[in-house]
């Protein structure tokens, strides 16, 4: 079945520092991919999306580009602040049939931004 | 109001006790999930709803109980819950997910403790 794998956090930076954050995924065919973002306190938001291979998503300064052929989707800023701090989740939609509506999830990646 | 709101935000109940969880969302959609964020596991979906049909029951308990009265309003009632269903319910909406690929818009959670 669909998988999605995040690399370990927490991820601790400094303000202006670069930040990766890895997503690789195991689905089948060329499915969309997600970043979701979840601020303190509050549900997540979408934050980027590619719909197919190298596609980049942007927003915010987050950029991901999706790779068919190393099957991921990597985060990254080139300088973070302080206002980022919050926890990120690569996202996999369901291809079809009765997988419609379906978002598989990793583990999320908490990221704390220090001034 | 706009988005997607819940209610309550926090509820502790013990093991005996009937509670239930509220989300609506003021988008227009057509269909809403709810899922389960626990410490240091992925998202859960557990119950898909499109068109106030259940599409989705992803193997959970009968403790958890859906309802879906109309497209705005999602319910999760709660019976005889254990320790371990403790976590942050999210509830979220979407437009028809079989009509092509849409963002999921996540309410901020109701933090769920049983004691």
């Amino acid at each position: 079945g669909d998988s999605v794998t995040q690399m370990e956090g927490p991820v601790t930076l400094s303000e202006e520092a670069f930040l990766t954050i890895n997503c690789t995924y195991t689905a089948t065919g060329y499915p969309s991919l997600f970043w979701y973002v979840q601020y303190p306190g509050e549900g997540l938001q979408l934050l980027l999306k590619a719909t197919k291979a190298d596609d980049k998503g942007s927003n915010k300064g987050f950029e991901a580009t999706y790779r068919k052929e190393t099957t991921s989707f990597h985060l990254e800023k080139g300088s973070v602040q302080v206002s980022d701090s919050a926890v990120y989740f690569c996202a996999l939609p369901g291809a079809g049939g009765t997988s419609y509506g379906k978002l598989t999830f990793g583990q999320g990646t908490i990221l704390t931004v220090h001034p | 109001e706009t988005g997607v709101t819940q209610t309550p935000r926090h509820l502790v109940m013990g093991m005996t006790n009937k509670k239930s969880l509220k989300c609506e969302q003021h988008l227009g959609h057509n269909a809403m999930y709810w899922y389960k964020q626990s410490a240091k596991k992925p998202l859960e979906l557990m119950f898909v709803y499109n068109f106030k049909e259940q599409t989705e029951n992803n193997s959970v308990p009968s403790r958890f109980s859906p309802e879906c009265p109309n497209s705005s309003h999602l319910f999760l009632h709660l019976h005889t819950l254990q320790p371990e269903d403790s976590a942050l319910y999210l509830c979220a909406s979407s437009q028809n997910p079989t009509g092509g690929l849409y963002e999921q818009y996540f309410g901020p959670g109701t933090r769920l403790t049983v004691t």
